[in-house]
C-alpha cells in the first residue's frame, strides 16, 4: 500500500544544533516533495520544494535532500532558535495530481 | 495581497445538524482544496475545485460536500454531523491545477466541535 511516513515522537533539539526530519515514503514516484511548517491552531505555511531530479535545496537555514532510490527526504534546520519550534510536514504529489501528506514531525527547540 | 481566508474559525455544533464552512482564495488562485485534520493525523484531503468543477475527491462519506462559485469562493458542508467529524477544517488555494501543482497556501482554518 501507498505510505508517506513522518517520526510521529516529538524531536527535542538543543538551540544552535542542527535539527534533521525524516520523510519516508512507499509505493510512490512522486515528481517533487513539499516541505511546510505548522503551529498549532494554523495552517500550514509553504517552506520548500524539491524536484525529483534535484538533490538538494537549500533556503536561508533550511536545507532540504531527496533520494528517489532511497525514497526518503531530509529536512534540516541549522542554528536552530526555538522560533523554529513547531510541526513539520511533508507532502507529495500521486499519480493523481493530489498533494499526499505526512502526519508530521513536532520539533521542539529547547534554549 | 490578502491570503486565504476561512470563515467561520470556530464552531460549534449537535450531532445530527449540517454545517457550512466557507474559503475565499488568494485573489487570482482557481484552485481551492478542503483538508480535515485531526490530532495525530496527517491532513486528510476532502476534495478540489478547479474553476467550479470538482476535480478530486478524497475517501469521505457523501454527507461531505462542496461547490466552488465563479469568483472562486468555496464552501464546504457536512450533513448529518457525527461526533468524528470535530476537526480542524483547512483550506488551501493554489494558482494551478494539475500537471503544473505548485506550492499551497492555507488559511487558519474552521475549528469544527460537534457535541
Amino acid at each position: 500500500s501507498q505510505k508517506i511516513e513522518q517520526n510521529s515522537e516529538a524531536l527535542n533539539i538543543q538551540e544552535g544544533k542542527t535539527a534533521t526530519l525524516t520523510c519516508n515514503y512507499t509505493n510512490y514516484s512522486p515528481a517533487y516533495l513539499q516541505w511546510y511548517r505548522q503551529d498549532p491552531g494554523r495552517g500550514p505555511v509553504f517552506l520548500l520544494l524539491i524536484r525529483e531530479n534535484e538533490k538538494e535545496k537549500r533556503k536561508e537555514r533550511l536545507k532540504v535532500t531527496f533520494d528517489t532510490t532511497l525514497k526518503q527526504s531530509l529536512f534540516h534546520i541549522t542554528a536552530s532558535q526555538p522560533a523554529d519550534s513547531a510541526t513539520y510536514l511533508c507532502a507529495l504529489e500521486d499519480s493523481n495530481y493530489q498533494l499526499i501528506w505526512g502526519a508530521g514531525t513536532k520539533l521542539i527547540i529547547k534554549p | 495581497k490578502a491570503g486565504v481566508t476561512q470563515t467561520p474559525r470556530y464552531l460549534i455544533k449537535t450531532r445530527g445538524q449540517q454545517v457550512t464552512l466557507s474559503c475565499s482564495p488568494i485573489s487570482g488562485h482557481r484552485s481551492v482544496s478542503w483538508y480535515q485534520q485531526t490530532p495525530g493525523q496527517g491532513l486528510q484531503f476532502l476534495f478540489e475545485y478547479f474553476s467550479e468543477t470538482q476535480r478530486n475527491k478524497g475517501n469521505f462519506p457523501g454527507r461531505f460536500s462542496g461547490r466552488q462559485f465563479s469568483n472562486s469562493r468555496s464552501e464546504m458542508n457536512v450533513s448529518t454531523l457525527e461526533l468524528g467529524d470535530s476537526a480542524l477544517y483547512l483550506c488551501a488555494s493554489s494558482s494551478t491545477s494539475g500537471q503544473s501543482y505548485t506550492e499551497a497556501f492555507f488559511g487558519q482554518g474552521t475549528r469544527l466541535t460537534v457535541v
